[in-house]
């Protein structure tokens, strides 16, 4: 079972749009939470980070955490066709040797 | 900008051969490692170094070593592949807040 959970799976939305994305740790040993944006055919790149509880906002794009639950989410306004991807929330477990560990995704389609 | 690149960026291998998979960084990162990527399971952690000489096993193990014999190079081995391990291999570096990743190798194993 994924230790990290994405929802929805996937996500149709009309340009212009809100899209909302999901992510939560079922394993309490984490401490930092990042956003990676995948285009089709390309690599991930990191879209946000946040470490600390509460909001942070870069341009269209706004991360929300609640470490308490584990919980992070990702908002895109004013959604765009360019914003067609797929996101993977990843997680760093903050014991051991401090590994890494991404959701299964969430695969964004933006219709015009 | 981070580079790190990958070789060969498509294999084609046949079950029981040896694959090496190679990935070179030039941002001076200590950390380093080696992802797949299938449909539905995200991306799976398989090994990782802190410098060069380490390696740690990650997630999924299992059906491959990896190597790192300089700050630069980490290398992945399929000693014996199988069709299971046909997939989109990734290979990244790091600090504590971002990855970088290289533009991925597609291994199909006949």
């Amino acid at each position: 079972q994924q230790k990290v959970q994405q929802s929805p799976e996937s996500l149709i939305v009309p340009e212009g749009g809100m899209a909302s994305l999901n992510c939560t740790s079922s394993d309490r040993n984490v401490d930092y939470f990042w956003w990676y944006r995948q285009r089709s055919g390309k690599s991930p790149k990191m879209l946000m980070a946040i470490f600390s509880n509460g909001e942070k906002e870069e341009g269209r794009f706004t991360v929300h955490l609640n470490k308490a639950s584990l919980h992070t989410s990702l908002h895109i306004r004013d959604s765009q066709p360019s914003d067609s991807a797929l996101y993977f929330c990843a997680v760093r477990r903050n014991t051991g040797n401090y590994k890494y560990v991404f959701g299964a995704g969430t695969r964004l389609k933006v219709i015009a | 900008e981070a580079a790190v690149t990958q070789s060969p960026r498509n294999k084609v291998a046949v079950t029981g051969g040896k694959v090496t998979l190679s990935c070179n960084q030039t941002n001076n990162h200590n950390n380093m490692y080696w992802y797949r990527q299938d449909t539905g399971h995200g991306l799976r952690l398989i090994h990782y170094s802190y410098g060069a000489g380490s390696t740690e096993k990650g997630d999924i193990p299992d059906g491959y070593k990896a190597s790192r014999p300089s700050q630069e190079n980490f290398s992945l081995i399929l000693e014996l592949a199988t069709p299971s391990q046909t997939s989109v291999y990734f290979c990244a570096s790091g600090d504590t807040y971002e990855q970088y990743f290289g533009p991925g190798t597609r291994l199909t194993v006949l």
